[in-house]
């Protein structure tokens, strides 16, 4: 089985600071790890993924993420937060194992960043 | 180009009514999704296509019918529907179908979702 979780339901950041969003995981393998974005009325635009290699990950619009396999987490971090990155965000995961191809996505977390 | 379409953006329908939502990609795409979201949650997964059959139907109701006319088109055929389907449901697409560990190292792409309403 896989799950993920995200801890927090909102965080908020002042634009300009620096911005962390939670996500754990628990896979029986090794993990395929991704954030997407939701912007409201709109679909999951797709931020980055963790698949092997290098444990910090680029991705788009300046976001990373590092993966911590003896935390089991994947936080999504970004060095200064903009206004428009006010948004919910997921976290998912893939069990290696998994040959569906199915993912599983943590619950969201809703960033407010504010001016 | 990495866009994957849906139609209509918005739906408002009556609980007996019958209509369609439909998904487009044009990326050679082998695996399509259909997902169910409820406001502030997390997408939930109703059906997967691989290449073009049905893979994985999530328990879902039987007002709600797939159907993967060819690889690049999904539709969503939808018949006496409740107000607690209302929802935003999204379509997705991923490069590889169901097979192959590594094809779980895909990305799904997500459409803009279509807004369903159901009065």
């Amino acid at each position: 089985a896989q799950s993920v979780a995200q801890p927090e339901d909102q965080v908020n950041v002042a634009e300009g600071n620096p911005l962390t969003v939670k996500c754990t995981y628990s896979v029986s393998g090794n993990p395929y790890l991704f954030w997407y974005v939701q912007y409201p009325n709109r679909g999951l635009q797709f931020l980055l993924k963790y698949i092997t290699g290098d444990n910090l990950v680029k991705g788009s619009y300046g976001f990373e993420a590092e993966f911590n396999k003896s935390q089991t987490s994947f936080h999504l971090k970004k060095p200064s937060a903009l206004v428009s990155d006010s948004a919910l965000y997921f976290c998912a995961v893939r069990d290696v194992n998994n040959a569906g191809n199915m993912l599983t996505f943590g619950g969201g977390t809703r960033l407010m960043v504010k001016p | 180009d990495t866009e994957v379409t849906q139609t209509p953006k918005h739906l408002v329908m009556g609980m007996t009514n019958k209509k369609s939502l439909k998904c487009e990609q044009h990326m050679g795409h082998r695996a399509m999704y259909w997902y169910k979201q409820k406001a502030k949650k997390p997408p939930e997964l109703m059906f997967v296509y691989s290449y073009e059959k049905l893979s994985i139907n999530e328990s879902v109701p039987s007002r709600f019918s797939p159907e993967c006319p060819n690889s690049s088109l999904l539709n969503l055929h939808l018949h006496a529907l409740q107000p607690e389907d209302s929802a935003l449901y999204l379509c997705a697409s991923s490069p590889r179908g169901r097979g192959p560990s590594s094809a779980g190292t895909d990305t799904q792409y997500f459409g803009p979702g279509t807004r369903l309403t159901v009065l």
